[in-house]
């Protein structure tokens, strides 16, 4: 069955990098898109950018801009997302979602990958 | 941005009785391609990640029992439960997928 299984949780300091990994299984990992989304504890849903896995192209949300950069490597179907100067406002937990429609930016998500927890604390 | 604005923010109904959560979006979400509305529900219940519910605003997607279902076009859509049952506790997300950054609604929290 299609599955994406994260990477396990992180702690940060203030200023550090995380990269987080998503791996696919059960499709083709180059045809379909691949979004990130977070969630701040308590909070709402907010989508960050997304990857064109068999392209490396990319598009990010104009508020992570110059911090984030998200990557694959299509040998393992895996999907990247490092943000980097972390604040603690960047503690949340954070999600892989692969788009429905192949070969389609655009679109509902499903399926979601299970959630990265990056706890940013000095 | 396309700003989502959910209502209302919890909502509280009796097993069994009807349950209708509303979404706003500040812009029209409609893909002149096919016709439909660019918007997609979510559940989500607690150390989950999201469920996909609806896509194109009211196609339910496979699984997802029929007493969901979703209705709206341009910028105001219902997600109405038929009748609740005791597992659809949950926060719902309403999603607009029209334009980039793709945006969330902030969610409506129900309870029995």
């Amino acid at each position: 069955q299609v599955q994406l299984v994260q990477s396990g949780a992180e702690v940060k300091k203030p200023g550090a990098s995380v990269k987080v990994s998503c791996k696919a299984s059960g499709y083709t990992f180059t045809g379909y898109y691949m979004h990130w989304v977070r969630q701040a504890p308590g909070q709402g849903l907010e989508w960050m950018g997304w990857i064109h896995p068999d392209s490396g192209g990319t598009n990010y949300a104009q508020k992570f801009q110059g911090r984030v950069t998200m990557t694959r490597d299509t040998s393992i179907s895996t999907a990247y997302m490092e943000l980097s100067r972390l604040r603690s406002d960047d503690t949340a937990v954070y999600y892989c979602a692969r788009v429905v429609v192949p070969a389609a930016p655009a679109g509902w998500f499903d399926p979601w990958g299970q959630g990265t927890l990056v706890t940013v604390s000095s | 941005d396309i700003v989502m604005t959910q209502s209302p923010d919890s909502l509280a109904v009796s097993l069994g009785e009807r349950a209708t959560l509303n979404c706003e979006s500040s812009q029209r979400l409609l893909y002149s391609s096919n016709n439909k509305n660019c918007l997609a529900w979510y559940q989500q219940k607690p150390g989950q990640p999201p469920k996909l519910l609806i896509y194109w605003a009211s196609t339910r997607e496979s699984g997802v029992p029929d007493r969901f279902s979703g209705s709206g076009s341009g910028t105001d859509f219902t997600l109405t439960i038929s009748s609740l049952q005791a597992e659809d506790v949950a926060v719902y997300y309403c999603q607009q997928y029209y334009n980039t950054p793709y945006t969330f609604g902030q969610g409506t929290k129900l309870e029995i």
